[in-house]
């Protein structure tokens, strides 16, 4: 079973509220990965970190910011929330591997809605 | 990052083998195949990877061609509990950045 973690797993939030989505991992992983996806979509990579101070932005524009201090936590910021924010954020972190490749283990995700 | 192509939907009956093809025409000869598993509200869950030939582990087997432009998941003896989107990643070694396509919903039904 994978320790990585998510906090809140449910959010509701008024518009222009900034809001910060919690995700930590306890398996020493270097890599970590947040992902956007709505109900019955694919997921959109929108940020990934290499390791501790690199953080890079995914395939999909997003208005939030990461950061990365520590190994263990990867947190995703959203200074003024918006309805058009209103989705589910999964978070994800994976050990580098050399030449194999490594598999990605996924958060429980938190389901955020902004009014 | 190679493309996947692969069904939008499949149905199935409890008790049957499903089998769920992949094309990849593009793969490099550093990626890997990868599916994942997702069921509602949940994240990604890992299934099975492989290079190439065969991959078996104790939920599902991988086959996959000579020339590696197509892999196929198949599901033993499925049961409603394997009602999910199954989803093909082709990613390179070292643990890079995964794209995930829109998936297979496999239902299967009584």
């Amino acid at each position: 079973e994978a320790d990585i973690y998510q906090t809140p797993r449910y959010l509701v939030i008024g518009t222009g509220k900034k809001i910060t989505l919690e995700c930590s991992q306890t398996m020493g992983h270097d890599k970590m990965y947040w992902y956007q996806q709505d109900p019955g979509m694919e997921l959109h990579l929108i940020h990934y970190s290499y390791g501790v101070n690199s953080t890079e932005k995914g395939d999909l524009s997003s208005e939030s910011t990461v950061s990365r201090i520590r190994t263990e936590h990867f947190p995703l910021t959203l200074e003024s929330a918006r309805p058009s924010h209103t989705s589910q954020y999964l978070c994800a972190s994976t050990h580098s591997g050399t030449g194999r490749t490594e598999t990605q283990y996924f958060g429980p995700g938190t389901r955020l809605l902004v009014l | 990052l190679a493309k996947t192509t692969q069904p939008i939907s499949m149905d199935s009956y409890e008790g049957q083998e499903v089998n769920i093809t992949c094309s990849h025409n593009n793969i490099a000869t550093n990626d890997y195949i990868t599916w994942y598993q997702q069921f509602p509200s949940q994240g990604p869950r890992f299934i099975i990877q492989g290079y190439k030939t065969k991959v078996t582990n104790e939920v599902a087997s991988l086959f996959i061609p000579a020339d590696r432009k197509s892999s196929t998941l198949s599901l033993p003896r499925v049961s409603l509990s394997d009602t999910a989107v199954y989803y093909c990643l082709v990613e390179t070694g070292g643990g890079n950045k995964l794209t995930f396509g829109t998936g297979t919903q496999l239902k299967v039904e009584l």
